[in-house]
């Protein structure tokens, strides 16, 4: 089975930092991946995680911990085009498809 | 021009009544995806295809049915539409296996109201 959790909701203020948690338990793991998805708009891949430590792509980097079942998404110097839901998925190869499953996702709502 | 592109963009239909998604990608992806989303459970997998003769049921494929036409087009029927099939649906295509591969692209989605 696969569990995967994030939080509902975030706020956070222009200019800050924020943390968004993904925990998860797979019957396997081979990879991690974080969507950013605006109201009514499609997902778009930010950054993808296979092995323990953080991935670094400008303002946004992704860490993961293997052994904890834990990755996070930071975002820094936060922008009012933030405010959108982000979306943890996993990729577990039990059964051969490896097709990630996704978390609920977590609505960020960044203001002034 | 859009990577992955879905017709139509908003769906109204009756209880009862049989509609097709339409869903094509121009990445020369063989892996593709349908996901419907409601407010509150994220994205779930109703069908997917790692090439045309491969189809695989998702995690919620009652009531749906989906159909390869070839490697860039997918789409999603509804058989007899019911109202909790109201929802967003997203196509996606991926380009493999690999992790860097399985990086999912989606279609611009399509807005499903069942009266």
């Amino acid at each position: 089975g696969q569990n995967i959790d994030q939080p509902t909701e975030m706020t956070a203020t222009e200019g800050a930092i924020v943390q968004i948690n993904c925990t998860y338990q797979t019957s396997g793991f081979n990879g991690l991946f974080w969507y950013q998805q605006h109201a009514g708009e499609a997902p778009t891949f930010l950054s993808y995680n296979v092995l323990d430590g953080l991935e670094e792509k400008g303002r946004f980097s992704s860490f993961l911990s293997r052994s904890k079942g834990y990755s996070y998404l930071l975002l820094k110097e936060l922008q009012m085009k933030d405010s959108a839901s982000y979306l943890c998925a996993v990729r577990d190869p039990t059964g051969g498809s490896y097709i990630p499953t996704f978390g609920r996702g977590t609505s960020l709502i960044v203001h002034p | 021009d859009a990577d992955v592109t879905q017709t139509p963009r908003n769906r109204i239909t009756k209880t009862g009544k049989r509609i097709m998604l339409e869903c094509s990608q121009t990445k020369g992806h063989d892996r593709m995806y349908w996901y419907r989303q409601d407010p509150g459970l994220g994205l779930r997998l109703i069908y997917y295809s790692f090439d045309v003769k491969d189809i695989n049921k998702g995690e919620i494929s009652d009531g749906y049915s989906v159909s390869r036409q070839a490697q860039a087009k997918f789409s999603l029927s509804l058989e007899s539409a019911i109202p909790n099939q109201t929802a967003l649906y997203f196509c996606a295509s991926a380009g493999g296996a690999t992790p860097d591969q399985e990086t999912q692209y989606f279609g611009p989605g399509t807005r499903l109201l069942v009266l």
